[in-house]
C-alpha cells in the first residue's frame, strides 16, 4: 500500500505571494492532519480534515486554510506568505479520527524570501 | 489551551545505556499516546503508542508507561544503539478531539 504523498516536496516563495500543498493520504484513511514543523517551535497543529470537513484548527491566523476532497486528498493554503512562514510542512493521515495511529508523509519544505 | 512537556531536551547516552524520555499533558481528556522518531531529514515514525487503558506497553527494546493520575508518560529505550539516535517526539490526544499535540521533541545522541 503506498504512503502518504505530498507535492511538492521543495518550493520557494516571495513574501506576499500564496502557496497551495497538496497531501494524498493512504488508501482508504479518511483523516488528514496539517502539522507546521520549525527547528524552534517543533510540530505544532495546523488543522484535522475528517469526511471533508474541518474538524478542528490550530492557533494560526486566518491566512492559513485548507480543505478536504471526497477521495480524502487535502490542500492547505497559506496567503499572503511571510518570512515566519517558511517551514516543513508535515501531513498525517490516519483511517479514523480519534485513537488511529497517524502515519506522516515526507512533508513540503516551504522558503519564503 | 491543551499542552505537552518533553524533557528532557537534549539527551546523550554511551551505547548499551538506557535512556529515558518524559512528558506530562494538561488535557485531562486525552487518551491516545503515541511516540515518533524523527532521523534528520525524514518523517516521523511511530514507534510505539499506548491507550489509556493501559499502563504500559513494552515492543522489544522499547518500552512506554502512562500515569493517567499524574498525567505522566515515559519513553524507555534500552540497550541503546547509534542507531536510535534521532529526534524523539511524545504526543497527546483527545478522542473524539481531532486534535493531536506533540511535545517539543528529545534530541537523543548515542555514542559508540
Amino acid at each position: 500500500k503506498a504512503g502518504v504523498t505530498q507535492t511538492p516536496r521543495y518550493l520557494i516563495k516571495t513574501r506576499g505571494q500564496q502557496v497551495t500543498l497538496s497531501c494524498s493520504p493512504i488508501s482508504g484513511h479518511r483523516s488528514v492532519s496539517w502539522y507546521q514543523q520549525t527547528p524552534g517551535q517543533g510540530l505544532q497543529f495546523l488543522f484535522e480534515y475528517f469526511s471533508e470537513t474541518q474538524r478542528n484548527k490550530g492557533n494560526f491566523p486566518g491566512r492559513f486554510s485548507g480543505r478536504q476532497f471526497s477521495n480524502s486528498r487535502s490542500e492547505m493554503n497559506v496567503s499572503t506568505l511571510e518570512l515566519g512562514d517558511s517551514a516543513l510542512y508535515l501531513c498525517a493521515s490516519s483511517l479514523m479520527s480519534g485513537e488511529n495511529e497517524q502515519y506522516f508523509g515526507p512533508g513540503t519544505r516551504l522558503t519564503v524570501t | 489551551g491543551e499542552n505537552v512537556e518533553q524533557h528532557p531536551s537534549t539527551l546523550s547516552v554511551q551505547e548499551g545505556d538506557s535512556a529515558v524520555i518524559k512528558c506530562t499533558y494538561s488535557d485531562s481528556a486525552s487518551n491516545y499516546f503515541p511516540w515518533y522518531k524523527q532521523e534528520l531529514g525524514k518523517r516521523p515514525q511511530l514507534i510505539i503508542d499506548i491507550r489509556s487503558n493501559v499502563g504500559e506497553k513494552k515492543d522489544q527494546r522499547i518500552a512506554v508507561t502512562l500515569n493517567k493520575t499524574a498525567k505522566h508518560f515515559s519513553l524507555h529505550i534500552t540497550e541503546t544503539q547509534p542507531e536510535d539516535s534521532a529526534v524523539y517526539f511524545c504526543a497527546a490526544r483527545t478522542r473524539g478531539g481531532f486534535k493531536t499535540i506533540f511535545g517539543a521533541g528529545t534530541r537523543l545522541f548515542v555514542k559508540a
